[in-house]
C-alpha cells in the first residue's frame, strides 16, 4: 500500500515562491504505473487539481495555474515536488499529495494527510 | 476550467437511501466513463469511493454506487449510516485537455 507525506514551509510570504515535497513510501515512484499528483484545499472550499507528473518527467497542469505551477519528481528520493511561484493571499489551502493509477487517472486512491500553507507576511 | 456542479446539501435518515449528482458537460462527465467519487470527513484527506463511474475501491461498503447519465453522474448512498455524514465531491477527467476537474462538494446530512 503506498503511503504518502507531504513536508515544507507552513508560512510563505506574499509574491514569493512555495514548496512542498511529497515523500513516497511503501513502494517505488519510478513504478511505471501512477500519476503523482498535487490538490489543494482553501478552508472550507471545494478540491482543486494543481497538476500531476509521470516517471518519465511528462507533466500536465491546471491551466488556471500553469504559469506559477513546476512539479518535479526525484526518484532517487522517491519524492516528487511543487514549486507555485508569486504565491498571494489565494493560494492560502491545505495542499495534498495524491497518487492514481494510469488507467484511472481521475481516480486518486492514495493521499497525504496534507499540509496546511499560509500566504501571509 | 469550470468546476463540476453537484448540489450544495443533501440529507437523509437512518436507514434510508440519497442521491448525489454531479453534472458537467460532453467535454468531460459525458465524454468518457472516468467519473471518480470521494468522502470526506472534517479535518481529514478524502477518501476514494468510486471510480471509473460505477467501480468500488477494495474496502469500501457496497452500500456506495455510481451511475451516469448522459452528462451526469450521480453516487447513490443506501441503508445511510451516520457515518456517511460527510461532504463528497466527485471528479471527472478531461482527455482532451489531460486534467481534471473536481465537483463543488456535496455536504451531506444524516438526520
Amino acid at each position: 500500500q503506498v503511503q504518502l507525506q507531504e513536508s515544507g514551509p507552513g508560512l510563505v510570504t506574499p509574491s514569493q515562491t512555495l514548496s512542498l515535497t511529497c515523500t513516497v513510501s511503501s513502494g517505488s515512484i519510478s513504478r511505471g504505473n501512477y500519476y503523482w499528483t498535487w490538490i489543494r484545499q482553501p478552508a472550507g472550499k471545494g478540491l482543486e487539481w494543481i497538476g500531476r507528473i509521470y516517471t518519465t518527467g511528462s507533466t500536465n497542469y491546471n491551466p488556471s495555474l500553469k504559469s506559477r505551477v513546476t512539479i518535479s519528481v526525484d526518484t532517487s528520493k522517491n519524492q516528487f515536488s511543487l514549486r507555485l511561484s508569486s504565491v498571494t493571499a489565494a493560494d492560502t489551502a491545505v495542499y495534498y499529495c495524491a497518487s492514481a493509477l494510469l488507467q484511472n487517472p481521475e481516480g486518486f486512491d492514495y493521499w497525504g494527510q496534507g499540509t496546511l500553507v499560509t500566504v501571509s507576511s | 476550467q469550470s468546476a463540476l456542479t453537484q448540489p450544495a446539501s443533501v440529507s437523509g435518515s437512518p436507514g434510508q437511501s440519497i442521491i448525489i449528482s454531479c453534472t458537467g458537460i460532453g467535454s468531460d462527465v459525458g465524454a468518457y466513463d472516468y467519473v471518480s467519487w470521494y468522502q470526506q470527513h472534517p479535518g481529514k484527506a478524502p477518501k476514494l469511493m468510486i471510480y471509473d463511474v460505477r467501480n468500488r475501491p477494495s474496502g469500501v461498503s457496497n452500500r456506495f454506487s455510481g451511475s451516469k447519465s448522459g452528462n451526469t453522474a450521480s453516487l447513490t448512498i443506501s441503508g445511510l449510516q451516520a457515518e456517511d455524514e460527510a461532504d463528497y465531491y466527485c471528479s471527472s477527467y478531461i482527455s482532451s485537455r489531460t486534467l481534471v476537474v473536481f465537483g463543488g462538494g456535496t455536504k451531506l446530512t444524516v438526520l
